[in-house]
């Protein structure tokens, strides 16, 4: 989705943190989300973040909220090889036009090296 | 709690045949979506149910393409003379139309391979 930018790529090596990061335009946007896809899979829901919060945190993962600049992060701590994949993000909005229809970005490849 | 399922996961089909793809959402989710990802993108709405209505449709859904859900459970999306720019991840998603977080839960997906 063009509304919803994504880096493409991100390389981390296997027990540091990663942080991918995602940019949003609409700003009724109440819930974003975070994905992960495997190859050949269909989309996992990792966590999601209401609008009125800056911050979640769930194990491994934090996902940080900035409304003003519309920026959305997910840290994945000690960062572990079966995290290798596709994560993307995604926004939804509480319009008439845009309640239900999820933007995505385009995704942001994860490699895990040893 | 099956989760969602859709079938088949696989259809290789020539240019100009007619496919057909179901979904299985999850059983109490009264909302349904379809979605179209293509390589190296991000998954795209094409439509959505709400029980049995079928409540918007994007401008990508050409005429070619019809979904149904005639019993506010299953649903299938079909694929009249298919073109090889249709190859692609056909996704099913699924929420409980709460008014709330309308988390989607996906399904496999179908991967559509046009020759």
């Amino acid at each position: 989705g063009e509304d919803v930018e994504q880096s493409l790529f991100l390389s981390v090596r296997e027990g540091d943190s990663s942080v991918i990061n995602c940019t949003y335009t609409d700003s009724s946007s109440t819930y974003l989300y975070w994905y992960k896809q495997e190859p050949g899979a269909g989309l996992q829901l990792l966590t999601y973040i209401f609008s009125n919060m800056d911050m979640k945190q769930d194990q491994r993962l934090t996902v940080l909220l900035n409304k003003k600049d519309k920026h959305l992060s997910l840290r994945i701590a000690d960062t572990q090889t079966g995290d290798s994949a596709i994560y993307f993000c995604a926004e939804s909005g509480r319009t008439t036009d845009s309640w239900g229809k999820f933007q995505f970005g385009a995704g942001t490849q994860v490699v895990v090296t040893p | 709690d099956t989760g969602v399922s859709q079938d088949p996961r696989h259809k290789i089909t020539k240019r100009g045949q007619n496919v057909t793809f179901r979904c299985d959402p999850i059983s109490e989710h009264n909302r349904l979506y379809w979605y179209r990802q293509t390589l190296g993108q991000g998954p795209e709405f094409l439509t959505y149910f709400q029980n049995e209505a079928q409540l918007e449709k994007s401008r990508l859904l050409s005429d070619r393409f019809s979904a149904e859900r005639p019993k506010g459970s299953f649903s299938t999306l079909e694929i009249q003379r298919t073109e090889q720019g249709d190859s692609a991840m056909y996704l099913c998603a699924s929420s409980l139309g709460t008014g709330g977080t309308e988390t989607q839960y996906f399904g496999p997906g179908t991967r559509l391979l046009v020759l």
